[in-house]
């Protein structure tokens, strides 16, 4: 059973770009959820969407965006990047709502975005 | 404002012994404890989750205990090995509305010969 796939691994940009990343879940998996993990604040939630709908988001600036599509792959998207968005980028992918009561999370591997 | 704290923030052990870390929480209402395991460049793995009515859950040599009244929950990790040196983050999950999941920063775990 293939698990969480994320890409870009790694990438480097530069301030005022923008930045998309990938997560494909564990098939039949309908929830991907988005962290944001950095050294000091550790891991942060983003947002959630599950069939296609945002259904819980973070606090976090629109700048951070995300969409999902029908194959239930989900795409974030940082806009005019700032240095302190350099972190890991984390997704989870889980069979229902991340707020379903006792639901596992498989989290991918990550990406990790630097911005210079 | 909902907090999960993780103590100590590192630790180092000799292969072979236990150790324990801890995890207190203020977040309300409570929904459920999770702890997971991340290794370094790698995405955080399930080793644990408890809901309100339980108070111990074991995985192999890995055994979370949760006292919901005092809002603390530990992991005790068993006969360690060079392969439990990792990060180990304590994750707490809300009913209602609102952020879903709060995580604890983390622990770093590093066991040597």
């Amino acid at each position: 059973k293939a698990g969480v796939t994320q890409t870009p691994r790694y990438l480097i940009k530069t301030r005022g770009q923008q930045v998309t990343l990938s997560c494909s879940p564990i098939s039949g998996h309908r929830s991907v959820s988005w962290y944001q993990q950095t050294p000091g604040q550790g891991l942060q939630f983003l947002f959630e969407y599950f069939s296609e709908t945002q259904r819980n988001k973070g606090n976090f600036p629109g700048r951070f965006s995300g969409r999902q599509f029908s194959n239930s792959r989900s795409e974030m998207n940082v806009s005019t990047l700032e240095l302190g968005d350099s972190a890991l980028y984390l997704c989870a992918s889980s069979p229902r709502l991340i707020t379903t009561g006792a639901n596992v999370l498989t989290f991918g591997a990550g990406s990790r975005l630097t911005v210079l | 404002k909902n907090q999960v704290e993780q103590s100590p923030q590192s630790l180092i052990i000799l292969e072979g012994k236990n150790c324990t870390l801890q995890c207190n929480y203020t977040v309300s209402p409570f929904s459920n404890l999770r702890w997971y395991k991340q290794d370094t460049g790698r995405g955080p793995v399930s080793l644990t989750i408890m809901t309100f009515s339980e108070n111990t859950k074991s995985n192999g040599r890995y055994t979370a205990t949760l006292d919901a009244d005092t809002k603390q929950s530990s992991l005790h990790i068993t006969a360690s090995q060079l392969s439990d040196s990792a990060s180990y983050i304590c994750v707490v999950g809300l009913t209602g509305g609102g952020n879903k999941l709060t995580f604890g920063t983390g622990t770093q775990l590093k066991v040597e010969l």
